[in-house]
């Protein structure tokens, strides 16, 4: 079974402070990764797709890494602010173009 | 520009009862469509997708079903809701040959 961990499940931090949310995946025979954003009781906002040929792609202060060798992607904030505060999800999609979740890491930004 | 109407937002049922959950996407054509279902302290779970009219793949069994019955129409069903149906459907869709997927903005399901 195809499975995505993402560590940590919960982050605070303080208002400025730069965070690396981290998410890996048992295989890396991926077709690409997404990243996602998630209000509560919203749907998902699409961030960040990394195509499984590339290494990183960026958004403002976003910047998604992809390492399938290691079978990790991370999500770099910069400069983060409490708009930032939100659940955010990675995604690995397959060649069946399903997409296969992880569980999240809500993020805290305080003021 | 691609647009995911999903509705409604919220509802609550009687265990027993039917249930019907429409999505729609505007704007593209014979797009893959995806429904989830998001337990609390759970992740996101793939209930159904369908790659065409009429083709559609569970991926769990369960108390639901999904139709399809037109290119970008994509139907959550149930006959009797179960208690253990309540939770969060999010419908989604991408192109085909892409994958980047997009999300409505879900449906709280709340059966009592």
């Amino acid at each position: 079974k195809q499975e995505v961990t993402q560590i940590p499940a919960a982050l605070s931090v303080p208002e400025g402070e730069n965070l690396v949310l981290n998410c890996s995946f048992t295989d890396s025979a991926i077709y690409n990764l997404q990243w996602f954003r998630q209000d509560p009781g919203k749907g998902l906002t699409s961030l960040l797709l990394i195509q499984s040929s590339q290494r990183e792609q960026t958004s403002g202060r976003l910047n998604a890494s992809l390492d399938k060798s290691s079978g990790r992607s991370t999500l770099y904030i910069a400069a983060s602010q409490p708009g930032d505060s939100a659940t955010y999800l990675c995604a690995r999609c397959e060649p069946s173009e399903k997409l296969v979740f992880g569980k999240g890491t809500k993020l805290t930004v305080n003021p | 520009s691609q647009t995911i109407h999903q509705w409604p937002a919220t509802l609550v049922q009687p265990v027993g009862s039917p249930l019907s959950l429409e999505c729609t996407v505007e704007g593209t054509s014979n797009p893959n469509l995806y429904w989830y279902r998001q337990a609390a302290g759970r992740g996101l779970q793939l209930l159904f997708y369908s790659v065409g009219i009429g083709q559609i793949s569970s991926e769990v069994p369960q108390n639901l079903s999904a139709s399809r019955p037109q290119d970008r129409q994509f139907i959550l069903s149930s006959k009797k809701l179960l208690l253990s149906d309540s939770g969060f459907y999010l419908c989604a869709w991408s192109v085909v040959g892409n994958t980047e997927a997009f999300f409505g903005q879900g449906t709280r399901l709340t059966v009592v």
